[in-house]
């Protein structure tokens, strides 16, 4: 069983530019949440998919938005990068998009500078 | 609305000696709570959870936690560490109904040394 994957592992970007970050769930794994975590900080919700739609959305401008795939994976997109953008950037995967009790299972993060 | 205080953003610790990290939250529902660690450049893994039941929860790696309702708490416990539980701990809530949104605590810094 394939943990959970995310793509690139780092990236620089320029203020102003768009960046696409990548996520494959884990195998039987239907739904996707992002979190972005700032140097120091712990993690913060940015949002869930689940089967293709967005089903909850934490405190983050629309110049974050994300995407899943018939497979599974996602997409987290951010345009117009700013300075404080530059963080790790989580992806967790999980089994439901519900309530209940389905353990999120986190992959190493994508590193994002934003120069 | 969630939230979670870490107030002890670093412990420094010698090898075999026990631990506690602390964790309190705030929640106007029932929540679950979670302690996940992440070590240097690597995602987060979770140690061990509260769901309901007992309130003195196992995880792995010898860590343990309790859950106190009316202190709203949940400290991590180990009983004796060792050099590789040098990490970065995070506590973390969700509600336990309603999609699963975790909201986690700014983090302790766990530095084991010999």
């Amino acid at each position: 069983e394939t943990g959970v994957t995310q793509s690139p592992t780092h990236l620089i970007k320029t203020r102003g530019q768009q960046v696409t970050l990548r996520c494959s769930s884990q195998s039987g794994h239907n739904t996707v949440s992002w979190y972005q975590q700032a140097l120091g900080q712990g993690p913060q919700f940015i949002f869930q998919y689940y089967r293709e739609e967005e089903n909850g959305r934490g405190n983050f401008p629309p110049r974050f938005s994300g995407l899943q795939f018939p497979n599974y994976s996602s997409e987290l997109n951010v345009n117009a990068l700013e300075l404080d953008d530059s963080a790790l950037y989580l992806c967790a995967s999980s089994t439901a998009g519900g309530g209940g009790m389905y353990e999120q299972y986190f992959g190493p993060g994508t590193r994002l500078t934003v120069t | 609305a969630q939230s979670v205080t870490q107030l002890d953003s670093q412990v420094p610790v010698f090898e075999e000696a026990p631990v506690e990290l602390r964790c309190n939250y705030s929640s106007s529902v029932s929540v679950y709570l979670f302690w996940y660690v992440q070590y240097p450049n690597q995602g987060l893994q979770l140690l061990l959870k509260y769901l309901s039941g007992s309130t003195l929860v196992k995880g792995i790696n010898g860590f343990e936690a309790e859950f106190n309702k009316s202190q709203t708490s949940f400290h991590l416990r180990k009983p004796s560490v060792h050099i590789s539980d040098t990490a970065e701990y995070f506590c973390a809530v969700r509600r336990n109904t309603g999609f699963q949104k975790l909201v986690f605590g700014t983090g302790t810094r766990l530095l084991v040394s010999p």
